[in-house]
């Protein structure tokens, strides 16, 4: 049972938007930046964004990333079929004294 | 090229110990905090070991707490992870990641615990 938690999948179609939520608590999300990776797996997952809603260089504007109170949330707009992966949320605990990661997201491109 | 490049996985037997390394090059260890990532067969990516970038403080999750030992050798610019008392559930393709926002990640190497 992960501490943030993630609808285990997710789908559209291309062109659409879709969104992935993130739900934690007073101890992670509450008090600390959030991330999200894209993830194919046996493969290195990416960051896709930093400190809440920061992109990294070479990270399309289709990505975008918000946060409120315990609560985060990835958008993905103009949908792509190369954006079908899994997608994690992660952040700091302060209970746990650790990073905690979301259970990840599948998302489909149908 | 900034690159993280594991290796050390294997088979080993449940209550043996192996020891993983992750090369870095393109930028020094000693000025990020460096992380462990493990995702085992068919389930999320699981944080299991931070080190911070002076190398004072260690972070574990309690699932390796006690079993598990992140450092680092500077004259080398690598990482290492030692397992000990291996457990069927350390099965998993370990990561290493560079900075607190894992901006950069390895490729992985797989560590397989079966009798």
């Amino acid at each position: 049972q992960s501490v943030l938690t993630q609808p285990p999948s997710a789908s559209g179609t291309p062109g659409q938007r879709v969104t992935i939520s993130c739900s934690g608590s007073r101890s992670n999300i509450g008090g600390n930046a959030v991330n999200w990776y894209q993830h194919l797996p046996g493969t290195a997952p990416k960051l896709l964004i930093y400190n809440n809603y920061q992109r990294p260089s070479g990270v399309p504007d289709r990505f975008s990333a918000s946060k409120s109170g315990t609560s985060a949330s990835l958008a993905i707009s103009g949908l792509q079929s190369e954006d079908e992966a899994d997608y994690y949320c992660a952040t700091w605990d302060d209970r746990l004294n650790g990073r905690v990661f979301g259970g990840g997201t599948k998302l489909t491109v149908l | 090229q900034v690159q993280l490049v594991e290796s050390g996985g294997g088979v080993v037997q449940p209550g043996r110990s192996l020891r993983l390394s992750c090369a870095a090059s393109g930028f020094l260890l000693t000025d990020y905090s460096l992380h462990w990532v493990r995702q085992a067969p068919g389930k999320g990516l699981e944080w299991v070991a931070g080190l911070s970038k002076d190398a004072e403080n260690e972070y574990y999750a309690d699932s390796v707490r006690g079993r598990l030992t992140i450092s680092r050798d500077r004259s080398k610019n690598t990482l290492y992870l030692q397992m000990n008392s291996l457990r069927l559930g350390d099965t998993a393709l370990y990561y290493c990641a560079r900075d607190w926002v894992m901006d950069v990640w390895g490729q992985g190497t797989t560590v397989t615990v079966s009798s």
